[in-house]
């Protein structure tokens, strides 16, 4: 069974505290590693794909990585602004993707 | 930008009433879905449809069943609500022409009593 766990399950950091956050996967036919990011109120909004170990895609202050059995995202010098619920999830498809659970960001000023 | 539009921002239903949840999305995606999400749980796939008319089970279809009948609008229908079924419904479109992203509603919070 596809399987995608994401820890820690809540960060609080300061403002321009850096860190990580983990997503361990077991997919079978992985083709693709997704990083969503979800706001309160609203649906999920597409950040990365990873395709393969080694990868890394950067945007703003956030960088993914991916290994052959989890992907990392950093976020370097965060600010309040980058608070939300990080989703990642992992699939041959996006018709067949297994989310995690996510880890909820809380950036203090 | 394209836009995911999904009827209601909050529902609350009686155990067995019919439910219908209504999506429309304006970018000619010819992938649809219908995901729940519950906490500690993530997002779960119920149904999705590639084509008008066409559709498909996800891992929960049970209790659900889905209507496509113009490629921008894809309904989800509870036929007889059970409070197991509260939850948050997000639906989502996808193109063949970028197979990467999912382009998600801002979701519907059903509540049943």
């Amino acid at each position: 069974e596809d399987q995608v766990t994401q820890s820690p399950e809540a960060l609080r950091l300061q403002e321009g505290e850096s860190s990580s956050l983990n997503c361990s996967y077991t997919v079978s036919g992985l083709r693709g590693l997704f990083w969503y990011r979800q706001d309160p109120g609203k649906g999920p909004e597409f950040l990365f794909t990873l395709y393969s170990a080694g990868e890394e895609k950067e945007k703003e202050r956030l960088k993914a990585t991916l290994t052959k059995k989890e992907s990392f995202l950093h976020i370097t010098a965060p600010k309040p602004e980058d608070s939300a619920t990080y989703l990642c999830a992992g699939g041959g498809s996006a018709r067949q993707l297994t989310f995690g659970s996510g880890t909820q960001l809380t950036v203090l000023p | 930008d394209v836009k995911v539009t999904q009827s209601s921002r909050y529902l609350v239903k009686r155990t067995g009433e019919k439910v219908f949840l209504e999506c429309v999305q304006d970018m000619d995606h010819e992938n649809m879905f219908w995901y729940r999400q519950d906490p500690g749980l993530g997002l779960r796939l119920i149904y999705f449809s590639y084509d008008v008319k066409m559709k498909e089970k996800g891992d929960i279809p049970e209790g659900y069943s889905v209507s496509r009948e113009k490629k921008e609008r894809f309904s989800l229908i509870l036929e007889s609500a059970s409070t197991n079924q509260t939850s948050m419904y997000l639906c989502a479109s996808l193109t063949h022409r970028d197979r990467e992203k999912l382009f998600f509603g801002s979701g519907t919070q059903l509540s049943v009593l």
